[in-house]
């Protein structure tokens, strides 16, 4: 079964300062990784995956095998960085063709 | 272009009471997915389609739950005698195909009493 894990309920920061959101994830396959974004009333929107390598705000998520993880990162965090953060996972062909997502993490920039 | 959309956006019914949620995806799109969140959690993949045929319904809890897709656009998904463990967030996402990026709605908050 595939499982996606976001450990931090909540991760609070100030701004300028760095900003780390972890995510594991357990499949048997070769996985699609993606990181999903939701500002406050709004709906749920792609912030990046990993096929596209790209940087998108300022964010950039390395898929690590070995440690299973796709931890999203951000070198200077800004206050409109606050939102809620998804990590989901897709095993296209070998899974569910649905996406599986964490629970979710709580980021709060403080000013 | 017009995103997906959903409706209602909020529901209230009571226990027992039958609901259909609606979802119309972006122009286009051939692969529709339903998800359920519940409070402090993250979606939870209920079914999918291509085109008109539904391809997976594993996430589906149990028989009360049914999605269906006529004619390749809009998707109704329904739940039967709704239960107050029924109540969620129900998102919908469309995309191009199967492995392309998918654009989600704004959701349908349900809350049965």
């Amino acid at each position: 079964a595939q499982r996606v894990t976001q450990p931090e309920k909540l991760l609070s920061v100030f701004k300028g300062a760095p900003v780390e959101l972890k995510c594991n994830y357990s499949y048997s396959g070769s996985p699609e990784l993606f990181w999903y974004v939701q500002y406050s009333r709004q709906r749920l929107q792609l912030l990046l995956r990993h096929i596209s390598r790209e940087s998108i705000k300022g964010f950039t998520a390395d898929l690590n095998k070995g440690e299973t993880s796709f931890h999203l990162k951000k070198p200077f965090a800004q206050e409109e960085d606050s939102a809620m953060y998804y990590c989901a996972l897709s095993g296209w062909g070998g899974g569910a063709d649905g996406l599986t997502f964490g629970k979710g993490t709580h980021l709060i920039i403080q000013p | 272009g017009a995103g997906v959309s959903q409706s209602p956006r909020y529901k209230v019914t009571k226990r027992g009471q039958d609901v259909a949620l609606r979802c119309d995806p972006i122009s286009g799109h051939v692969s529709l997915y339903w998800y359920r969140q519940a409070l402090g959690q993250g979606p939870e993949f209920l079914t999918y389609f291509n085109y008109e045929a539904q391809q997976d319904k594993s996430g589906l809890p149990n028989d009360r739950f049914s999605a269906e897709r006529p004619e390749g656009s809009i998707s109704t998904l329904t739940i039967q005698r709704t239960e107050q463990r029924d109540s969620a967030m129900y998102r919908c996402a469309s995309s191009l195909g199967v492995e392309e990026t998918q654009y989600f709605g704004p959701g349908t908050r349900l809350l049965v009493l």
